[in-house]
């Protein structure tokens, strides 16, 4: 059964800082890993989409690599603001296409 | 495009009584929909899996009687929640895979129910 651990669970850091959010999974045979965005109360925003085939992705600020033989993926934030500020999820989409989700990271970006 | 919607987005009601919660794709027909329950500062948990004109396939330890589930049309899915109770109280999600393509999935936006 696939497992999704995401770390740090939770991150506080000042305006401006690049970041690392930290998503593990143990089952490698992923047909692609999506990250989201929660902010509090609402639904998720999809930020990125890697497909298995694919190593990154990028879009803005924002940065997704997988590295499928290692069961890892990272989400790269750029020079971090206080609109970023929310839950950030990742999930493994395996060969059931059923997306398994982490906890999270909490991510609170001070001015 | 790939936008879903969620109906009511906030919903009170009372012990015993019931409550459905609508799911709707509203730019892309939908095969398949997934409901989703979410506890305060806790991950998704997947409910089940709910496919366009057949029964729906529940996670262990969902009670299928409780959460009715109906995919009537590519666009709607509805989950019922039969006899309410307060732990039922909860953060509802559900998602939408486009059929075809990349299997990912777009999410609505929650209900949020309060079962006093």
């Amino acid at each position: 059964k696939q497992e999704v651990t995401q770390i740090p669970a939770a991150l506080s850091v000042p305006e401006g800082e690049n970041l690392v959010l930290n998503c593990s999974f143990t089952d490698s045979a992923i047909y692609n890993l999506q990250w989201f965005r929660q902010d509090p109360g609402k639904g998720l925003t999809s930020l990125l989409l890697i497909q298995s085939s694919q190593r990154e992705q990028t879009s803005g600020r924002l940065n997704a690599s997988l590295d499928k033989s290692s069961g890892r993926s990272t989400l790269y934030i750029a020079a971090s603001q206080p609109g970023d500020s929310a839950t950030y999820l990742c999930a493994a989409q395996g060969g059931s296409y059923i997306p398994t989700f982490g906890r999270g990271t909490s991510l609170i970006v001070h001015p | 495009g790939a936008v879903v919607s969620q109906h009511p987005s906030r919903v009170i009601c009372k012990s015993g009584t019931s409550v459905k919660i609508e799911c709707r794709s509203l730019d892309f027909q939908a095969t398949t929909m997934f409901w989703y329950r979410q506890f305060p500062k806790q991950s998704l948990m997947l409910m089940a899996t709910s496919n366009e004109g057949s029964k729906a396939t529940y996670e262990q330890g969902v009670e299928k009687d409780k959460f009715l589930i109906n995919h009537a049309s590519l666009t709607l899915s509805t989950l019922t929640v039969t006899s309410a109770h307060p732990e039922d109280s909860s953060f509802y999600i559900c998602s939408a895979r486009r059929s075809g393509g990349s299997y990912e999935q777009y999410f609505g936006p929650g209900t949020r129910l309060t079962v006093t």
